[in-house]
């Protein structure tokens, strides 16, 4: 069975501060990675995902996560972080398919608080 | 415009009542998927489609049934609601055909069910 692990519930920095926010993964085999943000009162929007290549990967909004096949961990990082990044973020796996079983498992989600 | 609705957005019911959540998308996507939301355990696949007539059950499928008799709709039907029902639910589509795993997937903007 394949999961996620969000080991932070919430995550406070400063305005301007680098932000990161944690994700660790179990899938059998390779894993395709996603990170979804959901505002207040609205739907997920994509941020980015990693499917192969580059570890590093940038997404929308100056967004980055890293993918590390060792540590099985895929953070989500931001160099300098916005008042209007605060939300809850939530990280995503699926294992690469080798049937018909394209199941999405999402972690808990981290709230993330940037003070002005 | 791209998008995932869903109808209605919200909705109080009662115990046993037969009810219906609507979900339409506009861009063609094979793949179509129903999750809901609970604080702490973040979002938990229900079902989804790979295409028109294909269902498969996710994590929490207990309760809920769906059908995809058009590639645009995929209702959500809770035969006989029960307040453990109740939660905030979640439409979403992606593209699905050969490496469809790899697309990311694109979220209604959620249905806010109670169950008294």
């Amino acid at each position: 069975a394949q999961s996620v692990a969000q080991p932070e519930d919430q995550v406070n920095v400063a305005e301007g501060n680098p932000l990161t926010v944690k994700c660790t993964y179990s899938v059998s085999g390779n894993p395709y990675l996603f990170w979804y943000v959901q505002y207040p009162n609205r739907g997920l929007q994509f941020l980015l995902k990693y499917i192969t290549g580059d570890n590093l990967v940038k997404g929308s909004y100056g967004f980055e996560a890293e993918f590390n096949k060792s540590q099985t961990s895929f953070h989500l990082k931001k160099p300098s972080a916005l008042v209007s990044d605060s939300a809850l973020y939530f990280c995503a796996v699926r294992a690469v398919p080798r049937s018909n079983d394209y199941k999405l498992s999402f972690g808990a989600g981290t709230t993330v608080t940037v003070r002005a | 415009e791209a998008q995932v609705t869903q109808n209605p957005r919200y909705l109080i019911t009662v115990t046993g009542k037969k009810l219906t959540v609507t979900c339409s998308q506009n861009m063609n996507h094979e793949y179509m998927s129903w999750y809901r939301q609970d604080p702490g355990l973040g979002l938990r696949q229900i079902y989804y489609s790979m295409n028109v007539e294909v269902t498969d059950k996710g994590d929490v499928p207990e309760g809920y049934k769906v059908s995809r008799k058009e590639k645009r709709n995929f209702p959500l039907i809770l035969e006989s609601p029960s307040p453990n029902q109740t939660s905030l639910y979640f439409c979403a589509s992606s593209f699905s055909l050969t490496g469809g795993a790899k697309y990311e997937q694109y979220f209604g903007p959620g249905t806010r069910l109670t169950v008294t």
